[in-house]
């Protein structure tokens, strides 16, 4: 069966510094991945998604960037972190872009 | 208009009591849909698909309404456990072909002794 991990399940991290969030699938070739973000009390944001190795869509403007170095291994990153950038990040994976989409655990992010 | 449009509530029922979930979508083109359920401070969870009949498992029931661009889930007999976001889901196509889905902002419902 399909499993996805993502880590760490929690993150403090300082204004300014550099992020790196780590999602990967098994059980599975060639899914389609997601990276989400959900501020406290809101809905979920798609941030990027990806149909294939090195193939990233970008949904929204930010201060992130999103790489998939493998075929299940899909990586959300940024170089200086800003206030704005907490909340829960959601990494998920899909059949495809029709089907339904599988989440991580996620990893609470919170900027001092 | 928003792609997806769902009730925020908080809908806050009885133990056994019947609820019903409304959602409408913008996208007429759109061919898949879903319920996904989010325990507070966690993932959102595959609850069911949405099929055109319409579908039952167990004490819930989904169903779809094309023309009015409509999706609904029933739950009936309600439990504490079902207190949840539960978040309408459908699909819309994107430039270049494919597709993704798009997730509503959620309806809570609290289930009460």
């Amino acid at each position: 069966s399909q499993t996805i991990h993502q880590w760490p399940a929690t993150l403090v991290q300082p204004v300014g510094s550099p992020l790196s969030l780590e999602c990967t699938v098994e059980g599975t070739s060639n899914p389609n991945l997601y990276w989400y973000r959900q501020a406290a009390g809101r809905g979920l944001q798609l941030l990027f998604y990806s149909v294939g190795i090195g193939q990233i869509s970008s949904e929204v403007p930010q201060n992130l960037s999103a790489s998939r170095p493998q075929d299940r291994q899909f990586i959300l990153s940024s170089k200086k972190l800003l206030l704005s950038d907490s909340g829960f990040y959601l990494c998920a994976w899909s059949v495809s872009g029709y089907q339904p989409q599988h989440f991580g655990d996620g990893t609470r992010l919170s900027i001092l | 208009r928003k792609e997806v449009e769902q009730d925020p509530g908080p809908f806050n029922v009885p133990e056994g009591a019947t609820v019903a979930f409304n959602c409408t979508y913008s996208n007429s083109a759109s061919q898949s849909f879903f319920w996904y359920r989010q325990d507070c401070r966690k993932e959102p969870k595959l609850l069911m698909s949405v099929y055109s009949s319409g579908n039952e498992d167990g004490r819930f029931t989904a169903q779809l309404n094309r023309a009015s661009q409509y999706i609904s889930l029933l739950i009936r007999d309600s439990k504490l456990s079902d207190s949840a976001t539960y978040l309408c889901v459908v699909n819309k196509m994107v430039t270049g072909g494919g597709n993704k889905l798009t997730f509503g902002t959620g309806t809570q419902l609290k289930v009460e002794l």
